[in-house]
């Protein structure tokens, strides 16, 4: 059981380039996140997902799109990096209709230059 | 969203116990109240989670007064390994849970 995986675990970019950021997980959780964390800040949500292809917006969704073609995968896309994206994303998933904690992934440090 | 407020950072000695309080004045009827725990370049960690009263388990102790329109997340004597940020969140089990993070806390245990 190795919960929720993230790859790759670091990234650089220049401005334009595009990529994909990949979240899996194996606890069969429905709702699956991600998060951007910016130094010294909290976490914001980008996009989550309640359901194999069912994606919602966050807090902070521009730039960003999302897929959720499978229950245990969560693909987050950068269609065209900005330096504003540098950041350090989390992924999260959790179980659905309780109060169950949501666990994370261990991020990914991506750099835009 | 219920927002939380809570203290930006707070410096202990190890040994002692450590106390967060947590603002929450607009926690619905439905919302928990969950503490999340991270340290660098790692992903939040639960901690503990209550409705009410009080919460205890083998790391922390959750406070929750009557209105529920505060809660203290309680550290017993902490060492130097639980130096890290932490969070206090506010929310219900409805569809896509959207947990908002605030600042969260800054804790410094020293020798």
């Amino acid at each position: 059981n190795a919960g929720v995986t993230q790859t790759p675990k670091f990234r650089v970019l220049k401005t334009g380039q595009s990529m994909t950021l990949l979240c899996a997980q194996d606890m069969n959780h429905e709702y699956m996140y991600w998060y951007r964390q910016d130094p010294g800040m909290g976490l914001r949500l980008i996009h989550y997902s309640v359901g194999e292809g069912t994606t919602a917006k966050g807090e902070v969704p521009d730039g960003y799109n999302v897929s959720r073609l499978k229950k245990q995968n969560f693909l987050l896309g950068l269609e065209s990096a900005a330096p504003s994206q540098t950041s350090v994303y989390f992924c999260a998933s959790r179980l659905a209709g309780s109060t169950d904690t949501q666990y994370f992934g261990p991020g990914t440090r991506l750099t835009v230059l | 969203l219920a927002k939380t407020t809570q203290p930006i950072s707070m410096d202990s000695y190890e040994g002692q116990e450590v106390n967060i309080t947590c603002s929450h004045n607009n926690i619905a009827t439905n919302d928990y109240i969950t503490w999340y725990q991270q340290f660098p370049s790692q992903g939040p960690r639960f901690i503990i989670q209550g409705y009410k009263t009080k919460v205890t388990n083998e790391v922390a102790s959750l406070f929750i007064p009557a209105d529920r329109k505060s809660s203290t997340l309680s550290l017993p004597r902490v060492s130097l390994s639980d130096t890290a940020v932490y969070y206090c969140l506010v929310g219900g089990k409805a569809a896509g849970n959207k947990l908002t993070f605030g600042g969260g806390t800054r804790v410094l245990v020293k020798p």
